[in-house]
C-alpha cells in the first residue's frame, strides 16, 4: 500500500478565511511533505518534516503554517490568503528523509485543489 | 547548484507510436532518478525510478535507464496509447538535502 490520502479535494476560501488542509499516510513513513503546484508548472517544495520536526521551510509566507501532530498526519492550516496562492497542494511522504541512495521513494497524494476568492 | 532539462512539450502521438521524453541532469554524487506522471486534474504519481548507474526502472510498458555517462535518464515506450496522455515529469533526488529536483514537466496527447 502507497497511499498518502489528502483531504478536502476542493477547498474555497475568502481570504480572511482560516481553512486547514490534511494529509495521512500509514505505511510507517517518517518523511511528510507539502509542495504547491500551479498550472502547467512542477511541484514546488514547501515544508519537510523529518520524524515530526520541521526540518526545511522553503521561505514560505508564514499565512502558511504547517503542523505535525503524529507520525501519520500532516496539516497545512490557511490564514488571510492571497487570490495568488490558489493552486494545488500536494503532500507526500517517503521512508526517511536521509535514506540516500537506498530508494528513498517520495510517494504523494492526489491533492487537495485550493482557490482563494 | 542541481538542475534537470527535460524535453519541452507538447508532445502529440498517434496511438501505438514509440514514445522518447528526454530527460538530463546536473546533480552531485549519484542521486536516485525518478519519473512521476500526472493524468488530468489529479496528483503525481510514481511511474519508474531508478537508483545506480545502469539501472533499468519499468512499469506499465516505460522504461528509463540510468545512464551515469551521459548524466541522462530519457523515458521510452514502446506503443502509446490515449489512456497514457499526461503530463510526465523527470526527478532527481538530491540525496544529500532529500528533495526532488523536478524538471519543467513534458505534456504527452495521444490522438486514436
Amino acid at each position: 500500500d502507497t497511499e498518502v490520502t489528502q483531504t478536502p479535494k476542493h477547498l474555497v476560501m475568502g481570504m480572511t478565511n482560516k481553512k486547514s488542509l490534511k494529509c495521512e499516510q500509514h505505511m510507517g513513513h517518517r518523511a511528510m511533505y507539502w509542495y504547491k503546484q500551479k498550472a502547467k508548472k512542477p511541484p514546488e517544495l514547501m515544508f519537510v518534516y523529518s520524524y515530526e520536526k520541521l526540518s526545511i521551510n522553503e521561505s514560505v509566507p508564514s499565512r502558511f503554517s504547517p503542523e505535525c501532530p503524529n507520525s501519520s498526519l500532516l496539516n497545512l492550516h490557511l490564514h488571510a490568503l492571497q487570490p495568488e496562492d490558489s493552486a494545488l497542494y500536494l503532500c507526500a511522504s517517503s521512508q526517511d528523509r536521509y535514506q540516500g541512495t537506498g530508494g528513498n521513494t517520495i510517494y504523494f497524494g492526489e491533492g487537495s485543489w485550493l482557490t482563494v476568492v | 547548484g542541481n538542475s534537470v532539462t527535460q524535453m519541452e512539450g507538447p508532445v502529440t502521438l498517434s496511438e501505438e507510436a514509440f514514445l522518447t521524453i528526454n530527460c538530463t541532469y546536473t546533480a552531485t554524487g549519484y542521486p536516485s532518478l525518478f519519473w512521476y506522471v500526472q493524468y488530468p486534474g489529479e496528483g503525481l504519481q510514481l511511474l519508474l525510478k531508478a537508483t545506480k548507474a545502469d539501472d533499468k526502472g519499468s512499469n506499465k510498458g516505460f522504461e528509463a535507464t540510468y545512464r551515469k555517462e551521459t548524466t541522462s535518464f530519457h523515458l521510452e515506450k514502446g506503443s502509446v496509447q490515449v489512456s497514457d496522455s499526461a503530463v510526465y515529469f523527470c526527478a532527481p533526488l538530491d540525496n544529500q538535502g532529500g528533495k526532488l529536483i523536478f524538471g519543467q514537466g513534458t505534456e504527452l496527447s495521444v490522438k486514436p
